[in-house]
């Protein structure tokens, strides 16, 4: 499964967007793109994936770049609960072994 | 609907104690995964089971750790004669079918909250 690399930490004021960019430049042709974050002490929650075209749900919303090299997840209003951290993983449909790297630690500030 | 439950939350063992961490996936679900997070570290996938079978335990230590889903009661993760290096956060998760390749679509794996294990 292709490597993901995303940025250690990042900050965003409450009520704007949050953007959280991933890099994926070895993805092959068949891997989605997915997104998990993982609020302190708890278990990962899924948040949005994708393959080639931008996602929306009421979470998120994924932008994949033409190439697919890279991505971005949009928080489109970041609160004080969204502070966590984020993973990008890409992944074959059929994979269960999903790659955790480091994430981004996203903080929301007041 | 309840979902992934996993006990105890917190778990403290002396060296060479043994360690057991439960795990009981969504109603419906009969695949699960367990997964180990070292302090400051992404989670590492250890084990994959179906009810009564290991399907890919290619992620866990070949000694001391073992797995079971039996037909009936909860996942169990073994941990036998615990040294410090196995303090850590053990998820489980849980997906309603495999995620084997050949599937077209993503299977989400719903996790638990996790088993935080120290080691005296």
């Amino acid at each position: 499964d292709a490597k993901t690399t995303q940025p250690p930490s990042m900050d965003c004021a409450e009520g704007r967007a949050a953007n959280l960019p991933c890099n994926h430049s070895t993805i092959s042709g068949n891997e989605y793109v997915y997104w998990y974050r993982q609020i302190h002490s708890q278990g990962p929650q899924y948040i949005i994936h994708g393959l080639k075209n931008n996602e929306t749900n009421e979470m998120a919303s994924l932008i994949i770049t033409e190439d697919r090299k890279s991505s971005t997840l949009i928080l489109p209003h970041a609160t004080l609960r969204d502070t966590a951290v984020y993973y990008c993983i890409v992944a074959r449909p059929g994979t269960y072994k999903y790659i955790f790297g480091t994430g981004t630690r996203l903080k929301v500030l007041a | 609907n309840a979902g992934v439950m996993q006990n105890p939350r917190h778990l403290v063992r002396r060296r060479g104690q043994e360690a057991r961490l439960r795990c009981s996936p969504m109603k419906g679900h009969s695949h699960v995964y367990w997964y180990r997070q070292l302090p400051e570290e992404g989670l590492k996938f250890m084990v994959y089971l179906q009810k009564e079978n290991i399907i890919d335990e290619s992620g866990m230590p070949k000694e001391r750790f073992s797995a079971e889903f039996p037909k009936e009661g909860p996942s169990i993760l073994r941990i036998q004669q615990v040294v410090r290096g196995d303090s850590a956060a053990y998820f489980c998760a849980s997906s309603p079918r495999s995620d084997l390749a050949g599937a077209s679509s993503y299977n989400e794996q719903f996790f638990g909250p996790g088993t935080r294990l120290t080691v005296l």
